[in-house]
This record gives C-alpha cells, sequence and structure tokens, in this order.
C-alpha cells in the first residue's frame, strides 16, 4: 500500500509478556517516529530514526522498551515484561526528510492491552 | 519542559457553524506548526501547517491563524459538517530539530 502499515493493529496480551509491534513506512521515507497514545491523551514521543544516523531513544519510557530499524525501512518496537500500564495505542509515522519541517505521515496504530 | 496544551478539552457545535479550535505553546523559537485530526480507531491525518513567518494559512475549508505575540494557534473549520467530528492535535517543532510535540487535543462534535 501507499500508507504506513502497522501490525498487528490489536494486541491483547498478559502482563509478563513480551510484545512486537511492527511499523512499515512509505516507501523512501527515510524519517520514522514511534509515538504512544494513552487513552484520551495526546501523542507521546518515543524514538525516531533518521537513515543511518544513531537512533533517538530519548522518549523510551523504561529499558524494557527498545526498537530497531533494518535496512533502513521496516522497524520493529518490542516491550519486554508488558506492564499494564504499557496499555496504549503505539503509532507510527514516518516522513520524507526528517528535517522537523514538513508532514508526519501516521499508520493506524497498534492498540495494546496488557491484562 | 515545553510543551504544547489545548484551552478546551471538548467543542460541540452545531452542523453548518464555524469551529474554532485553539493552541497554546510555549516555545517562542518553535518556528513550525502543525494541525492534525484524528477520527475513531485511525491514525491522525494532516489538516493545515503554518511556518511562523506567517500569521494565516487558509485550505479547504480550514484556516490557521498564527498569534507570536501571544504564542498561539488556532484552527478554524468553516462550515462544520458532520464529518469533522473529531480529535484535533497542534503540534510545534523548532529548526534544526526533528522532534514534534503534540498538545493533548480537542474533542470536536458536531451536532445535526
Amino acid at each position: 500500500g501507499a500508507g504506513v502499515s502497522q501490525s498487528p493493529s490489536n494486541k491483547v496480551t498478559e502482563k509478563g509478556k513480551d510484545v512486537e509491534l511492527r511499523c512499515d513506512p512509505i516507501s523512501g521515507h527515510t524519517a520514522l517516529y514511534w509515538y504512544r497514545q494513552s487513552l484520551g491523551q495526546g501523542l507521546e514521543f518515543l524514538i525516531y530514526f533518521q537513515g543511518n544516523s544513531a537512533p533517538d531513544k530519548s522518549g523510551l519510557p523504561s529499558d524494557r522498551f527498545s526498537a530497531e530499524r533494518t535496512g533502513g525501512s521496516v522497524s520493529t518496537l518490542t516491550i519486554q515484561r508488558t506492564q499494564q500500564e504499557d496499555s496504549a495505542v503505539y503509532l507510527c509515522a514516518s516522513s520524507l526528510a526528517g528535517l522537523g519541517v514538513g508532514e508526519l505521515f501516521f499508520g493506524e496504530g497498534s492498540r495494546l492491552t496488557v491484562l | 519542559g515545553e510543551s504544547v496544551g489545548l484551552h478546551l478539552p471538548t467543542l460541540s457545535v452545531q452542523e453548518g457553524d464555524n469551529s474554532i479550535i485553539n493552541c497554546a505553546y510555549s516555545n517562542s523559537a518553535s518556528d513550525y506548526f502543525i494541525w492534525y485530526k484524528q477520527e475513531s480507531g485511525k491514525g491522525p491525518q494532516f489538516i493545515i501547517d503554518i511556518r511562523s513567518n506567517m500569521d494565516k494559512r487558509q485550505g479547504q475549508r480550514v484556516t490557521v491563524l498564527l498569534n507570536k505575540t501571544v504564542k498561539h494557534l488556532s484552527l478554524q473549520i468553516a462550515a462544520t459538517q458532520p464529518g469533522d467530528s473529531a480529535v484535533y492535535f497542534c503540534a510545534e517543532n523548532n529548526p534544526g530539530t526533528y522532534k514534534y510535540i503534540f498538545g493533548t487535543g480537542t474533542r470536536l462534535k458536531v451536532l445535526a
């Protein structure tokens, strides 16, 4: 497809389990962002990838969270030993240049529920 | 820290009326602003953007106004339609950075 694709769209897991969320950005977009959106809240920045540069991980809330981007394209956000407070919608976005000016194209998100 | 906030969490308007959604930002160095619309169960969609060298920018049925003196941003929607019902976010960024800071959002409800 032409847009940002995320999977799974919904994930229900038990506390303590690990989860992986996948993002497939728009082809040719060098910048990729992960945001977290808790119920009724705004978007919380998690991590940013730009080309081959080292990612900015400053938004990751704990060391249980990690992300990688392979080949400058697909990204995976991993949450280890999930907690109930991790329940949220995880949004991925990509942009053409990542220079802080210009539209971010968002996927539809992965809704994570931790029981 | 820097933040982008919204004045009203929920705005209800009659169909056909104009809507105004407000946003305050705190970083006077911010020079680029975006409005996003998020419908239920979907990701945010770009509506309109504006750079700080402009005071006003118009799109289709939408206008963004920027008042740098009081660090205020607004989104005006003309002739509001049921399809405009959504949560609207403003976001800001600073030159030379890549982080977009989003506000908590305003829910727009269009009444028939």
